[in-house]
């Protein structure tokens, strides 16, 4: 998984209550992405990073936010979770500044919203 | 919408057979990629096609690329139990974002 961890790797949780996911990635990458996939869906992009502090929208960003506040974290925050979001959610790292580049995957974090 | 569309949906060969998937897409590309993702497991990328690319070969991967028909293909060739996977193309166009296709089920059975 090219240096790339995702903390939890499973979570059940309730409707309404927060959540925070958290992407840690050793390679120094400049670029990090949040992508939810769902059946029939694919991967869909919900936010991004272009550098610390740097964030933008992806497809599918409505309920969440993020941060980085450090090169070698993203963190990814369901302010109340819905049952909506329930899903699979998979981080990803790119060196950045290359318009050839390719996106190293974590293994992904199942939750659950009941 | 840029996204991807991989075709067939899924697909069942034989180990030792090849196996084509298509991805057809709708708007200018700079690069096209392909990425495997075992079941359970992150996303891993196996090849990128330049936009002024037509044909790029990694082992028994060939991938070809048809801007004037906006599709591409991936071939494995002499498939093995082990390529069994999920395939998804994934679009770049001018920014540092990839949009995903919703991918190709592969089974390779022994």
């Amino acid at each position: 998984d090219a240096g790339i961890t995702q903390s939890p790797r499973h979570k059940v949780t309730e409707t309404g209550t927060p959540v925070t996911l958290r992407c840690h990635q050793t390679e120094n990458h400049r670029y990090m992405y949040w992508y939810r996939q769902d059946p029939g869906h694919g991967l869909r992009l919900i936010h991004y990073s272009y550098g610390v502090k740097d964030t933008d929208k992806g497809e599918v960003s409505d309920g969440y936010s993020v941060s980085r506040s450090k090169t070698e974290d993203f963190l990814l925050t369901l302010e109340s979770a819905t049952s909506s979001q329930t899903s699979v959610y998979f981080c990803a790292a790119a060196k950045g500044g290359d318009m050839e580049d390719t996106q190293y995957f974590g293994p992904g974090t199942r939750l659950t919203v009941l | 919408s840029q996204q991807g569309e991989e075709d067939p949906q899924a697909l069942s060969i034989q180990e030792g057979e090849n196996a084509t998937m298509n991805c057809s897409y709708k708007t200018s590309i700079n690069n096209l990629q392909w990425y495997r993702q075992n079941s359970g497991r992150g996303l891993v990328h196996l090849i990128l096609i330049r936009s002024n690319e037509r044909e790029k070969h990694s082992g028994r991967l060939r991938v070809t690329l048809d801007t004037s028909k906006k599709s591409s293909s991936l071939l494995i060739t002499a498939s093995r139990a082990a390529d069994t996977a999920s395939y998804f193309c994934a679009i770049q166009g001018g920014s540092e974002k990839l949009v995903f296709g919703k991918g190709t089920k592969l089974t390779v059975n022994p």
